[in-house]
């Protein structure tokens, strides 16, 4: 199984600040048949469900401010949240789909706002 | 617009059984493998069971394999998990998901509880 690992566990900015967190994967989510990369970012609101924010490591879905950037290939990837705001205090997950099932998510980044 | 609501969940005891319910809307179900995917409290994401478009595979991991099943009726648009032999580890909220270049839509979870 692939596993994703997430860094930081948790993090503390000021409201226009810039994020940014980490995902890495044990094996290439990379597919060579169409050169995508197979990982999906989550942002999960306190007392919401998750709501897909990335997908193809770097595809906004509808609707997701600009300011969310999903960056990477291979095993590395990252998400970017430049100019932070209050209303983006949520758990981040990322998550891959290459290798699936299983799906297998990372733990998840805490992300707080000072 | 897609809509997929769960039902069925509560406090049940170690060992017995619990059925959840999914009734999706706003696409065409029958197109679409669908996921169960559970939260334990505090905790992460956890990929509990899938089924094909047709219903005729089905995946579990390790944790599941063997006491949950995962079906669907596609003439009425409802996903299905079966829950047997419940553990206090099962304790959790449930997610029913459409899984398409991740998992674009999801319910707003019924919780599972397991305890005596």
């Amino acid at each position: 199984d692939i596993v994703m690992t997430q860094s930081p566990s948790s993090l503390a900015v000021s409201a226009g600040e810039t994020v940014t967190i980490n995902c890495k994967s044990s094996q290439s989510l990379l597919y060579s048949g169409n050169q995508k990369n197979y990982l999906a970012w989550y942002q999960q609101k306190p007392g919401q469900s998750p709501k897909l924010l990335i997908y193809w490591a770097s595809t906004r879905q509808s609707g997701v401010p600009d300011r969310f950037i999903g960056s990477g290939s291979g095993t590395d990837f990252t998400l970017t949240i430049s100019s932070v705001q209050a209303e983006d205090l949520a758990i981040y997950y990322c998550q891959q789909y290459y290798d699936t099932p299983p799906f297998t998510f990372g733990s998840g980044t805490k992300l707080e706002i000072k | 617009e897609v809509q997929l609501v769960e039902s069925g969940g509560g406090l049940v005891q170690p060992g017995r059984s619990l059925k959840l319910s999914c009734v999706a809307s706003g696409f065409t179900f029958n197109n679409y493998w669908m996921t169960w995917i559970r939260q334990a409290p505090g905790k992460g994401l956890e990929w509990v069971a899938s089924i094909t478009n047709t219903g005729g595979s089905t995946y579990y991991p390790d944790s599941v394999k063997g006491r949950f099943t995962i079906s669907r009726d596609n003439a009425k648009s409802t996903l299905y998990l079966q829950m047997n032999s419940l553990r206090s580890e099962d304790t959790a909220t449930y997610y029913c998901t459409k899984p398409y270049s991740g998992f674009d839509y999801w319910g707003q979870g019924v919780m599972v509880t397991v305890s005596s």
